[in-house]
């Protein structure tokens, strides 16, 4: 049963840090998405990736976000500096995108909550 | 461009009630639709799909049936059980894309 994992689950960290988020896609997909999601702006859509290249990260804050794919197995979304308005969860999805006629569909990792004090 | 609207949450139905979650979409052409669901504690997961007008998505008691006519991708259960206490996201996207538009999310709460 193939999934999307995400580390780490939970993350408590202090105003100006640092924050590195990990996800893995399913091994084959070929697009990977980054959301957030909070109470008061539900589920946001930051980037995302095809074939590794980035098509869109309109949603980010660009001076103190930043995503990228290593390598086909390893997305990552970095926070630099951390703010307390950064809390949330966020999201890594992964999907294929193969022929005309078949529906998209993307598949949810279990998100890493993170806290900024 | 395409959006989705769903219906406000929260929504709370005691065990065994009959459910329904409006959804509404705008397209500019002829996406599939989804019903996605998100447990506390979990991320989103499909719940049904479909890919043409007049098709019928089902799964776990679950249904929706993609109306051309109204723009709408309602979703329905004959008897929610407690279990079913969850987010539910509408969504479209187009076959050969890659770009997914989520609905608000509706949160759905089942007394015992």
């Amino acid at each position: 049963d193939a999934r999307v994992t995400q580390t780490p689950r939970d993350k408590v960290t202090e105003m100006g840090q640092e924050v590195t988020m990990r996800c893995q896609p399913i091994l084959g997909h070929n697009t990977v998405f980054w959301y957030r999601q909070t109470m008061m702006q539900g589920l946001e859509l930051l980037a995302y990736f095809r074939n590794r290249a980035p098509l869109d990260d309109s949603g980010m804050p660009k001076d103190r976000f930043s995503a990228e794919m290593p390598d086909a197995t390893l997305a990552t979304l970095k926070i630099q500096p951390s703010e307390p308005r950064d809390s949330a969860v966020y999201f890594c999805a992964s999907g294929l995108v193969e022929g005309v006629g078949i529906p998209y569909e993307q598949y949810f990792g279990p998100g890493t909550r993170l806290t900024v004090t | 461009g395409d959006s989705v609207t769903q219906m406000e949450g929260p929504v709370t139905l005691s065990e065994e009630a009959f459910l329904t979650i409006n959804c509404t979409y705008t397209a500019t052409g002829y996406p599939s639709l989804f019903w996605y669901v998100q447990y506390p504690g979990e991320g989103l997961q499909l719940l049904l799909k479909a890919t043409k007008a007049d098709d019928k998505g089902s799964n776990k008691g679950f249904e929706a049936t993609y109306r051309k006519e109204t723009t709408s991708f309602h979703l329905e259960k004959g008897s929610v059980q407690v279990s079913d206490s969850a987010v539910y996201f509408c969504a479209l996207s187009y076959t050969g894309g890659f770009k997914t538009i989520f609905g608000a999310g509706t949160r759905l709460f089942v007394k015992a």
